[in-house]
């Protein structure tokens, strides 16, 4: 694998089930990031972890959870999402500290929530 | 306030033309970073190009060109011999600062749809 992955890549979950996001990256960077992408709105920056621990939270809802036990790894735990939750969410790794720091993204989870 | 504009919703170019993608930014930091990705229908965000703050000359990279006017605060992307698969959503984004051991939160732009047609 190469690159940053990021499963599963479609989800369809109802209002009350508690599903997980995984993404994980190959890139030896040392901060990742989990982004929201709803239609016609610009992304919209979740959280964001450096050398594993979580430095920004954007004032996300409570039912969002991230965690992230290593560097390569990131998840986000759902747990009772609303419908408005749906969305493309993207994750994104990065080396801090770089010359540049470029952020790196997966391919993304297409979250349907009904 | 915005910090990232794109006012061209949707774009159109004919196979093997040269496209502008507009982007102007605003920030009051004197270092910081500009990025453009390009967003295939498939989901994904690929990385095209990037500008330092205090790179003096354009960001090349293939095909893609950084147009920086600092003092207009525009960082447009120049795509030369336009090709079918550079049909996608083109974002701009910028990273303000540069901090110490904090991750950099990207700001993006709405984005501009290309599609580019034979």
């Amino acid at each position: 694998e190469t690159g940053v992955t990021q499963t599963p890549r479609h989800l369809v979950m109802g209002m009350t089930n508690k599903k997980s996001l995984k993404c994980e990256q190959h890139l030896g960077h040392n901060a990742m990031y989990w982004y929201k992408q709803s239609a016609k709105k610009p992304l919209e920056l979740m959280f964001v972890y450096s050398l594993e621990e979580r430095v920004e939270n954007n004032s996300v809802p409570s039912r969002f959870s991230p965690e992230c036990p290593n560097s390569s790894h990131l998840f986000l735990h759902l747990h009772t999402l609303q419908p408005e939750d749906s969305a493309l969410y993207l994750c994104a790794s990065s080396q801090v500290w770089g010359q540049v720091d470029t952020q790196y993204f997966g391919p993304g989870t297409r979250l349907t929530v009904l | 306030a915005q910090k990232i504009t794109q006012t061209q919703p949707g774009m159109f170019v004919q196979e093997k033309e040269a496209v502008t993608l507009d982007c102007t930014y605003d920030t009051s930091d004197q270092s910081y970073g500009l990025f453009w990705y390009k967003q295939p229908s498939s989901g994904e965000m690929i990385f095209l190009i990037y500008q330092g703050s205090y790179d003096e000359q354009n960001a090349t990279e293939g095909r893609y060109s950084l147009n920086f006017q600092k003092a207009r605060k525009s960082a447009n992307l120049v795509i030369s011999a336009s090709q079918l698969g550079d049909s996608a959503m083109y974002f701009c984004a910028m990273r303000e600062g540069r901090g110490s051991n904090s991750g950099y939160a990207l700001n993006f732009g709405k984005g501009t749809s290309l599609l580019v047609t034979p």
